[in-house]
């Protein structure tokens, strides 16, 4: 099972600025990576896919890069809507694995 | 409009068994692999089950293997995953996600599973 791990558990931002969310893979998954959003009581809702490609409707804001075992998230200014827990998956091998999440907060 | 509807939670003894559903919509359903995906309370996700469009594949988390199965019926665009032999640990909200064709596109409400005495 590949282990996915995510930095750090807690990121406190200020509204408008920059935030960069990690992922590491324990063993290379290529580009076949994702990016969920969860709101509290809501479901996912996917953000980006193979490690760069936004969904459709996720705004020019949220980027994602990387490849093999290192990802990041970045949030280029960040709008209220924004604060939330940010998981990464890999769907690289069954099954499929999910970091434990980053909480991103208003500082 | 893409939904997924799940039905079927609720609580059960430990030892217990139930079928969950998620009825699907708004997308050409026998083309789509699909999986559920756990929540347990206050923690993360855990992918506990797929099945590829035709249903002749089928994939489990090792937590899920040998008590879980999950299964579709093509012609009634709905998704099934039943649970058998349930520990308390199996206490989770229960998503179904639509695969696109392998990340997550789309995913329902979810249902919740209380395992306890």
């Amino acid at each position: 099972e590949i282990v996915m791990t995510q930095s750090p558990a807690t990121l406190s931002v200020s509204p408008g600025e920059r935030a960069t969310l990690s992922c590491r893979a324990s063993q290379s998954v290529g580009s076949n990576l994702a990016w969920y959003q969860q709101k509290p009581g809501q479901a996912p809702r996917l953000l980006i896919y193979g490690a760069s490609t936004r969904a459709t409707g996720i705004p020019a804001r949220f980027s994602g890069s990387g490849s093999g075992t290192e990802f990041t998230l970045t949030v280029s200014s960040l709008q209220s809507e924004d604060f939330a827990v940010y998981y990464c998956q890999q769907y690289n091998n069954w099954p499929r694995t999910f970091g434990q999440g980053t909480k991103l907060e208003i500082k | 409009e893409v939904q997924l509807l799940e039905s079927g939670g609720g609580l059960v003894q430990p030892g217990g068994s139930l079928r969950l559903s998620c009825a699907a919509s708004g997308f050409t359903f026998s083309n789509n692999a699909m999986a559920w995906v756990r929540q347990a309370p206050g923690k993360g996700l855990e992918c506990v089950s797929g099945i590829i469009a035709s249903g002749g594949s089928t994939f489990y988390a090792d937590s899920a293997k040998g008590r879980f199965t999950i299964s579709r019926d093509n012609s009634k665009n709905t998704l099934y995953l039943q649970m058998n032999s349930l520990r308390a640990e199996d206490t989770a909200v229960y998503y179904c996600a639509k695969a696109a064709p392998y990340h997550f596109d789309y995913w329902g409400q979810g249902t919740l599973v209380t395992v306890s005495s």
